[in-house]
């Protein structure tokens, strides 16, 4: 069965500093991988998703994520923090074949002014 | 492009008692979902429709939960009755097609809370 793990609940960086949060996937084939950002009191939006080729994933908002089948990992990746970065990320993982897609627990960032 | 909409933003309610959450997806959208989102964890899928027909349900507590798409755009959620556990944001979401490679969009939620 799929399933995401994300090992962190809570992560503080300092702004301006480099930023990673760690995503770990269960599947059999070849996943999709998503990462999602949710602000408070907002619904969740897109930052990137990996379906094929490039494993290292350019996403919006200065965001990239590598894809690393050996690890089963996806974890998400910005050189330089804003205080708007602040929210709760989570990574989900799904397939070509099923019809719906599983989200992590989600980590959530803070800022350290 | 109009994002997904729902209504209403938040609820109270007492246990025992129905609510009904209302959402309409972006205009052209076949895929709806709705996932419960309980305070500190991940989206859980409730139930995916594929124009007004269910493709999934089998997380959808079916004794107190129902959904309904019956014209294939606008969709209803409702509990009835409503237990303390209920109590969590729902977010609707809608995508071109089914499958893990269709960007899922969501909706602004409704957060429930039931006393």
């Amino acid at each position: 069965a799929q399933s995401v793990t994300q090992p962190d609940i809570h992560i503080t960086v300092s702004e301006g500093a480099s930023l990673e949060l760690r995503c770990n996937y269960s599947y059999g084939a070849t996943p999709y991988l998503f990462w999602y950002v949710q602000s408070p009191g907002q619904g969740l939006q897109l930052l990137l998703k990996y379906f094929s080729g490039d494993t290292l994933v350019q996403g919006i908002k200065g965001f990239e994520a590598e894809f690393k089948r050996s690890q089963s990992s996806f974890n998400l990746r910005k050189p330089s923090v804003h205080w708007s970065d602040a929210a709760e990320y989570f990574c989900a993982v799904g397939d070509s074949s099923a019809s719906k897609i599983i989200f992590g627990s989600g980590t959530r960032l803070s800022i350290r002014p | 492009e109009a994002g997904v909409a729902q209504s209403p933003r938040y609820k109270i309610i007492e246990k025992r008692q129905s609510v009904a959450f209302w959402c309409n997806p972006i205009s052209g959208h076949a895929t709806l979902y709705w996932y419960q989102q309980i305070l500190g964890q991940g989206p859980k899928l409730l139930i995916q429709f594929q124009n007004n027909g269910v493709v999934d349900d089998s997380q959808l507590p079916k004794d107190r939960f129902s959904a309904e798409r019956l014209k294939g755009v606008d969709s209803t959620l409702k509990i009835q009755p409503a237990k303390l556990e209920d109590s969590a944001v729902y977010l609707c979401a809608s995508s071109l097609g089914v499958g893990g490679r269709y960007e899922q969009y969501f909706g602004p939620g409704t957060r429930l809370t039931v006393t």
